[in-house]
């Protein structure tokens, strides 16, 4: 069975301070992919990144870092210097052999100016 | 428009009625997918449709669940004798290949609510 675990429900941070949040995955698989999507209030869930297994290389897209650790079963995303427009709920999604998104409970991040 | 369009947004309905929802994926699109998103939870997975077939029902609930994509464009989820339990959003996304590697895209969903 495949697990997403995202332990911080709600995280507060004041506009320009660095945020991490947490994400820890549990497969059997060896092969697998992992996500994250960001729900605005509008609703809709936007891609933000896709890794797969094999390829643990930290990645870096403007203020948005990801750091994978295969050791930790963990995909940790940074933002950096945030925004009052990063205020959202943020998901971690697993998907291995199938064609399912498994995903966490999500973390809701709010950005206070 | 260019992305998923969902309708209705928002569906108000009695205990044992039955609803319909719509997902109209984007042009070209093969796949497509049913989540539902409880409050304060993340989606969860109901059906994955590669073409007209439904490749894995295997997160449907129950038999009163049940959905189709007869031209493997346009996609519904029905619902029969609702219960207040089924309340959720319903989002639908759809994918250029099969999703295994590439994104999802994600449509607005329908808010079912059950009375």
């Amino acid at each position: 069975a495949q697990k997403v675990t995202q332990a911080q429900t709600e995280i507060s941070v004041v506009e320009k301070e660095d945020v991490t949040l947490d994400c820890v995955y549990e497969t059997r698989d060896t092969t697998y992919y992992l996500f994250w999507y960001k729900q605005p209030p509008s609703g809709e869930l936007v891609f933000l990144i896709r890794r797969n297994s094999f390829d643990e290389q930290n990645e870096i897209s403007g203020r948005y870092s990801w750091n994978f650790q295969k050791s930790t079963s963990s995909f940790n995303f940074t933002i950096t210097a945030s925004q009052v427009v990063d205020s959202a709920v943020y998901f971690c999604a697993l998907r291995y052999r199938n064609e399912k998104l498994t995903f966490g409970t999500g973390t809701r991040l709010t950005i206070i100016p | 428009g260019a992305g998923v369009s969902q309708t209705p947004s928002n569906k108000v309905t009695e205990k044992g009625k039955y609803v319909e929802l719509r997902c109209d994926p984007i042009s070209g699109h093969t796949a497509l997918y049913w989540y539902r998103q409880s409050l304060g939870q993340g989606p969860e997975f109901l059906i994955y449709f590669q073409g007209t077939g439904a490749a894995d029902d295997s997160g449907l609930p129950n038999d009163r669940f049940f959905a189709v994509r007869p031209e493997g464009s346009v996609s519904t989820l029905k619902i029969q004798r609702t219960e207040r339990g089924d309340s959720a959003v319903y989002l639908c996304a759809s994918s250029f290949d099969s999703g295994r590697t590439g994104e999802l895209f994600f449509g607005e969903g329908s808010r079912l609510t059950v009375l």
